[in-house]
């Protein structure tokens, strides 16, 4: 059964900060998804990376996929508070044809 | 560009009924994904519909199901509600689907609760 972590599951953080968010997989996969939610709200999709190696960024969000370590890290550069947010990453099981979802890291970003 | 589409917003239901949930997608999108979401159990992947045809599955009962229509609005049905089952839906459209770099577009949710 695939199981996907991610740490931490609530981060503080001040403006102008960078900080890294991890999410780990326990089987083999090669697609991994971010989300962002912000509250009451619905899911926006940030970024889908395919393939080991896979680099994506927008804005202050920069993501990366590392298949072999089963890791992909989503990292905030210059914190703003927009940025305040609950992220979501989702693993699509090779094989299982299921996506499964981290229990999302809920980032406040204080001015 | 119109949105995607879910209705009805909020529905409230007793134990024991059935419940169908609707979602229109983007123009020209042929996947819709479902997923429900939990206080408890988070988010969890319902199932995934491409060209009228079921593509992925998540681990839900039977009483879950779902269908896509040739214009590419989907619906789910819940049969037999019980408690649990209260949550948000949410559902998402794209072009090609879950698995290829292709973004998802998410409806604001079906908000339900089940008495």
């Amino acid at each position: 059964e695939l199981k996907v972590e991610q740490n931490p599951l609530f981060l503080s953080m001040q403006e102008g900060k960078n900080y890294t968010i991890y999410c780990n997989y326990s089987t083999t996969s090669d697609r991994l998804y971010w989300y962002r939610q912000d509250p009451g709200k619905s899911l926006e999709s940030l970024f889908v990376l395919l393939s080991n190696g896979a680099v994506k960024q927008e804005g202050r969000l920069m993501a990366s996929l590392d298949t072999k370590a089963r890791l992909s890290t989503l990292h905030i550069t210059a914190a703003v508070h927009d940025l305040s947010a609950t992220y979501f990453c989702a693993v699509f099981g090779a094989g299982s044809y299921q996506l499964t979802f981290g229990k999302g890291t809920k980032l406040s970003v204080i001015p | 560009k119109a949105g995607v589409t879910q209705t009805p917003r909020y529905l409230i239901k007793t134990r024991g009924q059935q419940v169908t949930l609707s979602c229109s997608p983007i123009s020209g999108h042929r996947s819709v994904s479902w997923y429900q979401q939990t206080p408890g159990q988070g988010l969890q992947f319902l199932f995934e519909y491409f060209s009228e045809t079921q593509r992925n599955k998540g681990n839900f009962p039977g009483r879950f199901s779902g269908r896509q229509f040739s214009n590419s609005r989907s619906e789910m049905n819940v049969s037999t509600l019980e408690l649990g089952d209260s949550a948000l839906y949410l559902c998402a459209s794209s072009l090609l689907g879950l698995g290829v770099t292709d973004t998802q577009y998410f409806g604001p949710g079906t908000r339900l609760t089940v008495l």
